[in-house]
């Protein structure tokens, strides 16, 4: 168990609708990382928050947000869902933005846009 | 930006034989550099990590892994691979000059066979 937690488990939804995925970080980490993996792209990284601020982007798509709350659980927003936004989206976190602490991973989410 | 590349996506093994996982990563610059091992259904685990120092590093489950500069590698060996290993295993590196956005790479699925 690596201490951070994800909910929902699985989600099931249709094309065209908005889901939010929630994540909670480790005791005393301040940086949590979205993932998102497929079997034809792989991992990858969609965005960082740090305390509640954007730390850095990788490829999310417009149609996807997220923010990091004062109690720094984090939120994932996926709207407009395509059948190809079905994938396991994972939560990291980690106690700092450094690149060389690591990063601890939630059991993920998968989500199935029918 | 960083890439990296798992040069082997499947690498079927004999029990009690041994392994290497190739990954090289993009850049020469100062990177650091991880393994990490996801077991069906579960999150990612940190298997082992490269910051500085000694250019071998080991992980408490027999793996290892080597920096090597010049050939902008890391690659994961194990001298005698048990059942349990099985499992997709991941090369990430993090560039320091870009904070610590984590690039991974696309996986290498290990099967132990008995």
């Amino acid at each position: 168990d690596s201490g951070v937690t994800q909910t929902p488990k699985h989600l099931i939804t249709a094309t065209g609708q908005r889901v939010t995925l929630r994540c909670s970080p480790r005791s005393g980490d301040l940086s949590v990382y979205w993932y998102q993996q497929s079997l034809d792209q792989g991992l990858q990284f969609l965005i960082q928050y740090y305390n509640g601020e954007e730390r850095a982007k990788g490829n999310i798509l417009e149609r996807f947000s997220a923010q990091q709350f004062p109690d720094l659980h984090s939120e994932l927003n996926l709207s407009s869902l395509e059948l190809g936004d079905s994938a396991l989206y994972f939560c990291a976190s980690s106690v700092a933005p450094g690149g060389g602490n690591e990063q601890f991973f939630g059991p993920g989410t998968r989500l199935t846009v029918l | 930006a960083q890439s990296v590349t798992q040069l082997d996506s499947q690498v079927p093994v004999f029990e009690e034989a041994p392994v290497e996982l190739r990954c090289n990563y993009s850049s020469s610059v100062s990177v650091y550099l991880f393994w990490y091992v996801q077991y069906p259904n579960q999150g990612l685990q940190l298997l082992l990590k490269y910051l500085s120092g000694s250019t071998l590093v080991e992980s408490i489950n027999g793996f290892e892994a080597e920096f090597n500069k010049s050939q902008t590698s890391f690659h994961l060996r194990k001298p005698s691979v048990h059942i349990s290993d099985t499992a997709e295993y991941f090369c990430a590196v993090s560039d320091p000059n870009t904070g610590n956005q984590f690039y991974f790479g696309t996986g290498t699925s290990l099967t132990v066979i008995p």
